[in-house]
């Protein structure tokens, strides 16, 4: 079956560490995406690709990075200078003007 | 200003009610539009994509664009307790394939 994998579904992350959060996706697609999710809240995009080994930052990029080195995979790493990364994080993919599929999201706990 | 707006409610209904959703946009560039339901701590899922103005029914769901007034709206007929979720709008531009979300409203069916 085709479609998005996010891992692992439940993550914690003790004060001053790094974590990266994994993101898979066999439909083929060019263009990934990463996003930010609050309690309550919309979606906020993080990095988007639209090609391999070419990414460019979205609205609330501080504290994070991504690679984009296989077009199969768009993992994110938070990193120690995020200071608030308590949420619930999205990753999904696209293809040209076609409709965006979502992986079923990484709940990120800081400890 | 966010260049996708939604009314982020909750907006409650009682079972049987037509939910009425609406987004507005800033950018004439914006020329392909979804809906996305998501259910609590789960990945949005597509309902609707709409890439001309007018109307778009799909069972109980139907989407309106109104590209002069820059104006997305969802109806949901004879709604369904399980219809209780955050439902999202997106928008592709013409060029380019960067998605950009509304900030989501949380729809409750009440019984």
């Amino acid at each position: 079956d085709g479609g998005i994998t996010q891992s692992p579904k439940y993550l914690f992350r003790k004060e001053g560490q790094n974590v990266t959060l994994s993101c898979e996706q066999n439909l083929n697609h060019d263009a990934m995406y990463w996003y930010r999710q609050d309690p309550g809240q919309g979606l906020r995009l993080i990095y988007y690709s639209q090609i391999v080994n070419d990414f460019q930052k979205g609205d609330i990029a501080e504290g994070y990075s991504v690679s984009r080195e296989k077009k199969e995979s768009f993992p994110l790493t938070v990193t120690s200078a995020q200071k608030n990364p308590t949420a619930f994080y999205l990753c999904a993919s696209n293809q040209g003007k076609a409709e965006a599929f979502f992986g079923q999201g990484t709940r990120l706990t800081v400890v | 200003q966010k260049e996708v707006e939604q009314d982020p409610g909750p907006l409650s209904v009682p079972e049987g009610a037509i939910v009425s959703l609406n987004c507005t946009y800033s950018n004439s560039a914006f020329q392909y539009f979804m809906w996305y339901r998501q259910y609590s701590r789960k990945g949005p899922e597509l309902l609707m994509y709409t890439y001309s103005s007018g109307n778009k029914e799909d069972g109980r769901f139907t989407a309106q664009v109104d590209k002069s007034s820059k104006y997305i709206s969802l109806f949901i007929r004879d709604s369904q307790p399980s219809d209780s979720a955050t439902y999202l709008c997106a928008t592709l531009k013409a060029a380019g394939n960067k998605l950009t979300f509304g900030g989501g409203t949380r729809v409750l069916v009440k019984p």
